[in-house]
């Protein structure tokens, strides 16, 4: 199975850039890389996924390595709405063509004001 | 438009009873995947239904099975349940599975097993 690291917890101050890192080393060709973040007492959100370059959205943007075995959450400006634990997720091929998200322990997300 | 319900949002059960939970997804998604998430061992895939079928599981013991209906709402049930099932299920939709589609996930249901 292809595995995930990532920092226990990172703290940043409000209003400032946020990057998140992942190192996914042995994830396969095809594995498409999400990342979701848990706010407290919620269920997961959805936050950006990508496959090979560069991906932004509303929320965030996501930097992917040229060797795919690393990647970059960034959070533009944070918010003390921001602060969450983040997962970095490989979508891994498991059956057929079935493919589910392996959570991992992800990074504890602090935002200082 | 309305997000992922699930029902009932906490429950208590004891030892050896069994449990049903559900999970309505958002309108016109057709999968339906759901996780346990417990603090010693975090997020963990349960088990994904697809179109009435299961299409993906997870490595879950056999007292953990699942359904879904032709309107694409899924049920989840636990047998025989165990001190050790105590944890918050949480089910998430999807329009066609999770290799590039993103998955809304419900509050999910808080399950304590005395």
């Amino acid at each position: 199975d292809a595995k995930t690291t990532q920092p226990n917890s990172m703290e940043s101050n409000e209003e400032e850039p946020v990057h998140l890192p992942c190192n996914h080393s042995t994830i396969s060709g095809t594995d498409y890389i999400h990342w979701y973040r848990q706010l407290p007492s919620q269920g997961p959100e959805y936050v950006i996924h990508g496959l090979t370059s560069n991906v932004n959205n509303r929320m965030a943007s996501l930097a992917i390595a040229e060797d795919r075995k690393s990647s970059t959450l960034i959070l533009h400006r944070a918010t003390l709405r921001d602060a969450a634990v983040y997962y970095c997720i490989p979508a891994l091929l498991t059956s057929g063509s079935a493919r589910q998200l392996t959570f991992g322990s992800g990074t504890q997300l602090t935002v200082l004001p | 438009k309305a997000g992922v319900t699930q029902t009932p949002r906490y429950l208590i059960k004891t030892r050896g009873q069994q449990v049903t939970l559900s999970c309505s997804p958002i309108s016109g998604h057709r999968s339906v995947s759901w996780y346990q998430q417990t603090p010693g061992q975090g997020l963990q895939f349960l088990f994904e239904y697809f179109s009435e079928t299961q299409r993906n599981k997870g490595n879950f013991p056999g007292r953990f099975s699942g359904r879904q209906f032709s309107n694409s709402r899924s049920e989840m049930n636990v047998s025989t349940l165990e001190l050790g099932d105590s944890a918050l299920y949480l089910c998430a939709s999807s329009l066609e599975g999770t290799t590039n589609n993103e998955q809304f996930f419900g509050p999910g249901t808080r399950l304590t097993v005395l």
